[in-house]
């Protein structure tokens, strides 16, 4: 089991353009997450997905851009990268059986925009 | 508006001592409560949770303590080691939201003095 894995590992943006981060999840748990990090800061949702076909904006969706085509995929897109997007991006799953559901995390994309 | 608080950015306690991280939050929908540990270059792993139902759960060196009427929570870890220097997530979730939502306090890093 890999867990949930994100690539790239490290990214530099100029302003203005786009990417796409990738994530993906061999646990076969229904829903997924993205988050930042800024430096000091918890982690903000970005947007999530409770399942195929199906999401949702988080606290802080503004420039990006989602999509759930499987269940084990979850990219997360920027268009037109800004400098206030710099930051740690984590991707995340769980699986919703009761309980407190944890969630588990990649070990994130650090993105650089200038 | 932080629902998720970690007043204190640092705590550094001796090998073998008790290491206890603080937490509070304002609202009274949170359910769960959850702990995650995040080494640097690393994505959060969980740790332990508590219902909001109980006062206390218990894993092995780790215990977590809920004070539901001063909405607070903290984390014991006894005895400490040097590989809990890391940096400790407080989460909370929303039972409106159920699994989608998670709010995170700012972290409190944990150095632990051999």
């Amino acid at each position: 089991n890999a867990g949930v894995t994100q690539t790239p590992k490290f990214r530099i943006l100029k302003i203005g353009q786009s990417m796409t981060l990738q994530c993906t999840q061999d646990m076969n748990h229904n829903y997924m997450y993205w988050y930042r990090q800024d430096p000091g800061m918890g982690l903000k949702l970005i947007y999530y997905s409770v399942g195929a076909g199906i999401t949702d904006k988080g606290e802080v969706p503004n420039g990006y851009n989602v999509s759930r085509s499987t269940t084990e995929d979850f990219p997360l897109r920027l268009e037109l990268a800004a400098p206030s997007q710099t930051s740690v991006y984590f991707c995340a799953s769980s699986y919703s059986i009761g309980g407190a559901a944890e969630q588990y995390f990649g070990p994130g994309t650090r993105l650089t925009v200038t | 508006d932080q629902q998720v608080k970690q007043n204190s950015p640092s705590l550094s306690v001796q090998e073998g001592r008790i290491s206890i991280l603080n937490c509070d939050y304002t609202n009274s929908m949170f359910d769960y409560f959850l702990w995650y540990k995040k080494y640097p270059a690393e994505g959060p792993t969980f740790l332990i949770s508590i219902s909001s139902i109980k006062d206390k759960n218990e894993d092995g060196r780790f215990t977590v303590f809920l004070n539901k009427s001063a909405k607070h929570l903290s984390l014991h870890i006894v005895p400490s080691q040097p590989g809990d220097s890391a940096v400790y997530f407080c989460a909370a979730r929303n039972k409106d939201f159920g699994n989608e939502k998670l709010t995170f306090g700012t972290g409190t890093r944990l150095t632990i003095i051999p």
